[in-house]
């Protein structure tokens, strides 16, 4: 298997612009995790899915980020619009759901809203 | 709930000695532990976990974990550094909630590795 597989790598907008962030997870997992990493804050978990339903989006910082997962390989988080304290990097990551089970994370999105 | 507190925010040690990351955890029953490890711009990987099983845990890179639940432990250690080692280490415990298995992870301590 290939991983999870975040794309894009890279991302710079203008505020304002709407921003997707897309994920695919490993085959066969079945909980699928959005972080936000920050110098300030660390790793933040936004929302969290479990067969593809959303469970707790808590961590969503506010209106205007919203995520789905459509099936069980894809997932989306979106923002909308976009302001410069977004910008970090955004992880994906991926687990068979189970107490014991370690999570697959992909390579991230570095976001820069300027 | 479960939640780590890794105690250093950043440790420094020469190449070739040992490495000692530190990591608390609170967890009303027993947990499921692990330590990443991310390199500059890079995700992260996972180097070793706590399932239960032996309370000695080898993982990647030479690196290995104690599990010590009159401490509430779950420190990092390495004999020997390498430049290599060079990294952001976070300790992550499993949260449970409604039945759902979540990472939450530690603050992160830096490791710095002198020549």
């Amino acid at each position: 298997d290939a991983g999870v597989i975040q794309s894009p790598r890279h991302e710079v907008t203008e505020m304002g612009q709407e921003v997707t962030l897309r994920c695919k997870p490993i085959s066969g997992h079945n909980s699928l995790f959005w972080y936000r990493q920050t110098m300030m804050r660390g790793l933040e978990l936004l929302i969290y899915f479990n067969n593809n339903v959303p469970i707790d989006d808590s961590g969503m910082p506010e209106d205007r980020f919203s995520a789905k997962m459509p099936n069980a390989s894809f997932s989306t988080l979106k923002i909308q619009p976009s302001e410069p304290r977004d910008s970090a990097v955004y992880f994906c990551a991926s687990s068979h759901r189970g107490p014991n089970t370690e999570a697959f994370f992909g390579q991230g999105t570095r976001l820069t809203v300027v | 709930a479960q939640s780590v507190t890794q105690l250093d925010s950043h440790v420094s040690v020469s190449e070739g000695t040992p490495v000692l990351l530190r990591c608390n955890y609170s967890s009303s029953y027993s947990p499921s532990l692990f330590w990443y490890v991310q390199h500059p711009n890079k995700g992260l990987q996972l180097l070793l976990k706590y399932t239960s099983a032996a309370t000695l845990v080898k993982g990647i890179n030479g690196f290995e974990a104690e599990f010590k639940k009159s401490e509430t432990s779950f420190h990092l250690t390495k004999p020997s550094a390498h430049m290599s080692d060079a990294a952001e280490y976070f300790c992550v415990v499993t949260s449970t909630s409604g039945g759902s298995y979540i990472p939450t992870f530690g603050r992160g301590t830096s490791l710095i590795v002198h020549p």
